[in-house]
């Protein structure tokens, strides 16, 4: 039964090339985001959805686009893959209730290395 | 940035109290402290969070001082799978005016539960 699920796992590329990363929710969440975890172990936002809205982007390069099909699904695809890229990168969802938990649900990250 | 200090790193010892600190002396009225952690290759995990008043759930309380500035997340009885980095946040709750999604990770305490 999980929650959130990112796939692939682990994605090993070349630079220059474009890849995706799917995410998908079954918690009937209505807000999905992206983080960056760098080798620093900082953990950044990128991108938010709500509803298949975008609600916040976070000065990410216009080579990551997120993509929302619909609610449970919020998928990241990355052109033009430079070393810099490479990273630890995670799915979370959550409600967006006023005055409600609010707690975001986080994926198991997908490792992508840029060769 | 990050609105909060945490220490770097802290030991206990299994079976004992892990008190992990946080300063959050900027910290406004209507900002929630949340505690999330994030065990070795895994997405983070919510702990708890507050507003004023102390909380306890079955993962941890959470111990807020009067004045806001500061709180201590508490594991009452720690063990080996307690390992983490645990990130103390502040943010407006979602969904309210001025609410917002974003998580705002700083560095975080690595605690190490020693058997």
């Amino acid at each position: 039964d999980t929650a959130v699920s990112q796939t692939p796992k682990y994605l090993v590329t070349q630079m220059g090339n474009d890849k995706s990363i799917k995410c998908e929710q079954n918690l009937g969440h209505d807000t999905m985001y992206w983080y960056k975890q760098d080798s620093k172990k900082f953990l950044k936002i990128m991108f938010s959805y709500n509803n298949k809205e975008l609600i916040i982007n976070e000065t990410v390069p216009n080579r990551f686009s997120p993509k929302s099909p619909d609610k449970a699904h919020l998928n990241l695809h990355i052109n033009s893959l430079e070393l810099g890229d490479s990273a630890v990168y995670f799915c979370a969802s959550s409600l967006r209730l006023a005055g409600s938990y609010n707690e975001q649900f986080f994926g198991p990250g997908t490792r992508l290395t840029v060769l | 940035d990050a609105k909060t200090t945490q220490p770097t790193s802290m030991d206990c010892a299994e079976g004992r109290a892990a008190n992990l600190p946080c300063n959050h002396s900027t910290i406004s009225g209507n900002e929630y402290v949340y505690w999330y952690r994030q065990i070795h290759s895994q997405g983070p995990q919510y702990i708890i969070h507050g507003l004023k008043n102390n909380e306890t759930n079955e993962m941890a309380s959470l111990i807020i001082t009067e004045d806001r500035k500061s709180s201590t997340l508490i594991l009452p009885h720690a063990t080996l799978r307690d390992t983490a980095v645990y990130y103390c946040i502040v943010r407006v709750a979602p969904g309210t005016q001025g609410g917002s999604e974003k998580l705002v990770f700083g560095k975080g305490t690595k605690l190490t539960v020693n058997p």
